[in-house]
């Protein structure tokens, strides 16, 4: 089953207003989870590293007032697309990794974001 | 810092034929890890393989191996006996192998291969 949960799968939304977006790491405690950002027919981009009890690590050209990122637990990472403009309309992925003796990356679902 | 090349950016294969998608990549780092990661039209990443750089064995997973080449810094992946469920976006991606043995490191994506698989 998933270990990563991400909620919504799809949000429409009026320009101006701010849209949450959760990632959930269901079966480990995660001190880091990613977000990445999707434009369509391209691959997925490091937006930010979410750090639980810390600020989070945006990428350059990445807007850190725009996407807030909030790790509170070691199991829940938020995105808020503040003051949302249809050039933010995109799918937003997060993921966690695990680095062991299986070391894989793990995705939630995705949440497409289309402002209008 | 890394990059990761995949020069296909389309590719097709008739269903029971095999087709291989190149991937290259470039790196200072001498422990990493490279993945093959397939996004079908759900847009769920899937893991399909993945690849330790210290290991020179190539990876195998049912019919998807790899052609780890890590001298000339090359990733492909062969799909043997396609099926209509291989329709997918494939990107190559590589993650730094951290040097504690544990923590969270991101991944740096190719730019994908779209693969169609013909009936």
């Amino acid at each position: 089953g998933a270990v990563v949960s991400q909620h919504p799968s799809w949000v429409i939304c009026k320009s101006g207003t701010s849209v949450k977006i959760e990632c959930r790491s269901l079966d480990f405690q995660a001190t880091t989870m990613f977000w990445y950002r999707q434009f369509p027919k391209q691959s997925l981009m490091l937006m930010a590293t979410s750090n639980e009890g810390s600020k989070a690590t945006y990428e350059q050209g990445v807007e850190k007032d725009k996407f807030l990122i909030n790790h509170a637990s070691l199991t829940l990472s938020t995105l808020t697309v503040t003051s949302a403009h249809p050039e933010d309309s995109s799918f937003y992925i997060c993921s966690r990794s695990r680095v062991a003796v299986n070391t894989e990356a793990f995705f939630g679902q995705g949440t497409r974001l289309t402002v209008v | 810092a890394q990059t990761v090349t995949q020069s296909q950016p389309e590719m097709s294969v008739q269903e029971a034929e095999t087709v291989t998608l190149s991937c290259t990549y470039d790196t200072s780092e001498n422990n990493y890890y490279l993945f093959w990661y397939k996004q079908p039209p759900s847009r769920q990443m899937i893991l399909v393989i993945r690849q330790e750089a210290y290991k020179q064995q190539n990876a195998t997973e049912n019919r998807f191996s790899v052609n780890f080449q890590k001298a000339a810094k090359s990733f492909s992946l062969k799909i043997s006996d396609s099926q209509l469920g291989d329709t997918a976006m494939y990107f190559c991606a590589f993650m730094i192998r951290p040097y504690s043995g544990a923590g969270s490191y991101q991944l740096t994506f190719g730019k994908g291969t779209k693969l169609s698989v013909i009936p």
